[in-house]
């Protein structure tokens, strides 16, 4: 079944930098985009990134751009979020998520179940 | 960027009652919504996606509606493990996803 298994979360100090990986399983990353969405303590769910099926398309959200980064290894797969400069801002469990709709060739699938790993703690904290 | 807005924020319900759940997107969203149930220290758990189809083994009293821009989440009675915060979000118009702010269900 479909699974995603996030890891590499931690306390850090702020302007430091962290790596927060995801593993996949049940899909491949070749068909499936994956996003990144956040929560911090007593807040709201805030998507942070996505990274498209073939690896081309890479977005981010204006509170991360041009601090994090989003790359995948296929072979591997997994899904890595390289997060510079923090903040205590960005302080939050980092859920990593795969998009609902499967693509192949440019043609993707209707939108079907969106599956959520478990989520990992950053704590930026000096 | 489309904004969720759920409503009411607080909803205080009896055991066996009733819940409905309310969410608004600013622009149109198809049936491209997904609720999820969120209880203390857990993830999100996917309720419904494609506004109405419930996810694998999510029992029938939860209920999903809508269509466009108005959305419902219909809980039919309430069961203790059903007190918790709720969200709706739009994967259709992205990037971003967004989400709405969530409402939390609490025990009257």
């Amino acid at each position: 079944q479909v699974q995603l298994v996030e890891s590499g979360g931690g306390v850090v100090q702020p302007g430091r930098s962290l790596r927060v990986s995801c593993s996949v399983s049940g899909f491949t990353l070749a068909s499936y985009g994956v996003h990144w969405v956040r929560q911090a303590p007593g807040k709201g769910l805030e998507w942070v990134s996505v990274i498209s099926y073939d690896g081309y398309n890479k977005n981010y959200a204006d509170s991360v751009q041009g601090r994090f980064t989003i790359s995948r290894d296929v072979s591997k797969n997994t899904v890595y979020l390289e997060m510079n400069s923090l903040t205590v801002d960005d302080t939050a469990v980092y859920y990593c998520v795969r998009d609902p709709a499967g693509c192949s060739d440019g043609v993707c699938s209707v939108p079907g179940g969106v599956y959520w790993g478990q989520g990992t703690l950053v704590s930026v904290s000096s | 960027e489309v904004v969720m807005t759920q409503s009411p924020a607080f909803l205080s319900v009896s055991p066996g009652e009733r819940a409905t759940l309310s969410c608004r997107a600013s622009q149109r969203v198809s049936t491209n919504l997904a609720w999820y149930q969120q209880r203390p220290g857990q993830a999100p758990r996917l309720l419904i996606y494609g506004a109405s189809t419930r996810a694998t083994g999510v029992p029938a009293r939860f209920s999903g509606s809508g269509s466009g821009t108005e959305f419902t989440l219909t809980i039919s009675s309430l069961q203790s493990e059903d007190f918790a915060v709720y969200y709706c979000h739009q994967y259709d118009n992205w990037p971003p996803w967004t989400f709405g702010q969530g409402t939390k269900v609490e025990i009257k």
